[in-house]
């Protein structure tokens, strides 16, 4: 089983231009989840979705962009990419709004230069 | 504000016992989680704590005390495999989770 697919996962971004990172998953989830990852620090939440057509910021929304058309993608736009934005981003989903347990996409790993 | 605090690196022997401690401070709480991470792959699942007490999952247990704020993962006969870091998460009152740095965990020979 597939799980959760993320893409790339690796790219280098000039400054100021904009970047789409893809995530599927194929064991319909209904809530998702994009996160970046530091050195140093926690995981911090940037955009989720409970269900298909619903979204929320996180803790780290600025600068990001998210949708859900269905239940399947959640893609993650980064309108105008600064250097800030350098990070890994995992996509994660669960299999319901209280349900503990995240699974999570290899990462994308991404370089703002 | 909330806050998750975890040792930042901790080293132990092949075939050792380690315990890694997670003390937090988040506004509720519903749930705790010990999640593995290998370098460079994505977190894992270990474990999920809501009630006082420990659980146990073969090598690996985890203990809560609610009271305390405080949680503790122990990884018994450990492995080289078992290098890893170990991220301690709260699930707050909003079921949202709050994360932890991480434990670097270096296991030597």
């Amino acid at each position: 089983t597939a799980g959760i697919t993320q893409a790339p996962t690796s790219q280098i971004l000039a400054a100021g231009r904009s970047m789409t990172l893809r995530c599927t998953q194929d064991m319909r989830h209904n809530a998702m989840y994009w996160y970046r990852q530091d050195l140093g620090l926690g995981l911090r939440l940037i955009h989720y979705s409970n269900t298909a057509g619903t979204t929320g910021k996180g803790e780290v929304p600025d600068g990001y962009s998210v949708s859900r058309a269905n239940t399947d993608d959640f893609p993650l736009t980064l309108a105008s990419a600064v250097p800030s934005q350098t990070s890994v981003y995992f996509c994660a989903s669960s299999g319901g709004e209280h349900t503990g347990e995240l699974f999570f996409g290899e990462g994308s790993r991404l370089t703002v230069l | 504000g909330q806050n998750i605090d975890q040792p930042t690196e901790m080293t132990a022997t092949e075939g050792a016992i380690v315990q890694i401690n997670c003390t937090y401070q988040t506004s509720g709480f519903n749930g705790l989680f010990w999640y593995q991470q290998h370098a460079g792959e994505a977190p894992t699942f270990l474990s999920y704590n809501v009630l006082d007490g420990l659980e146990e999952k073969g090598r690996f247990s985890s203990f809560l005390s609610r009271s305390k704020g405080y949680s503790y993962l122990l990884l018994k006969e450990l492995q080289m495999k078992d290098s890893a870091s170990y991220l301690c998460a709260v699930r707050d009152s909003n079921y949202q989770l709050i994360w932890g740095a991480g434990t670097k965990l270096i296991i030597k020979p």
